[in-house]
């Protein structure tokens, strides 16, 4: 079992519309969750962070996360055809180690 | 500000051959890491360093090696490269503490032939 896994998509959403990403872990000793976004050929840039139970947002985006469930998502709302990208999930340990999830390419159709 | 440095940004190498891949970084972080980037498979770990004069295996490991040199740089070493190795490699930076974000480098496409 991967540490981290996000579905790998893509995931097609028409332009306006909300895009839904999930992520799961395996630590339960994870302290923090990052989202990253990806363009094609780019680095990583990131998104958001969370590390409490609930919602937290941020302009058109809410990432989620439930600790019992060890499971974190990421909502993005009005999309735009900019929004696409691979959305990578990262989840941090005590001792610094910092894991990623294979990705979701997302695409958003005008 | 340069952030996170990587050099070279591409690389070709034939089997056998080995190289050494640097990054450096100037916003004084304790932990930096070391990633390859396949087609479908995210950024896997290969190695990190928490913080300065201590370094950890990540996911993938084998056939690589690296050193610290110094809080600032971070280097990845392939002994003797293989054609599986050919990837993008990304460099990262980060605080220790929870919740703060990795800053990335440019990446390296490496392919060995």
């Amino acid at each position: 079992q991967k540490e981290v896994e996000q579905n790998s998509g893509p995931l097609s959403v028409p332009e306006g519309a909300i895009a839904s990403l999930n992520c799961t872990y395996s630590d339960r000793g994870s302290q923090s969750f990052f989202w990253y976004r990806q363009y094609s050929g780019k680095s990583p840039e990131l998104i958001m962070f969370i590390y409490s139970n609930g919602d937290k947002e941020d302009g058109r985006f809410t990432a989620q996360l439930n600790k019992a469930s060890q499971y974190v998502s990421l909502l993005i709302r009005d999309s735009q055809p900019s929004d696409s990208a691979t959305y990578l999930c990262a989840v941090k340990s005590w001792g610094g180690k910092l894991i990623f999830g294979q990705g979701t390419e997302l695409s958003v159709k005008p | 500000n340069a952030g996170v440095t990587q050099t070279p940004k591409f690389q070709v190498l034939k089997t056998g051959q080995s190289m050494t891949l640097q990054c450096a970084q100037d916003m004084n972080h304790n932990s930096m890491y070391w990633y390859r980037q396949d087609p479908g498979m995210g950024l896997r770990l290969i190695y990190y360093s928490a913080s300065e004069g201590t370094t950890d295996k990540g996911e993938v490991p084998n056939g690589y090696n690296v050193s610290r040199l110094n809080k600032r740089e971070f280097s990845l070493r392939l002994e003797s490269a293989a054609p599986s190795q050919t990837s993008v490699y990304f460099c990262a930076s980060s605080e220790l503490t929870v919740g703060t974000e990795a800053f990335f480098g440019q990446g390296t496409r490496l392919t060995v032939v």
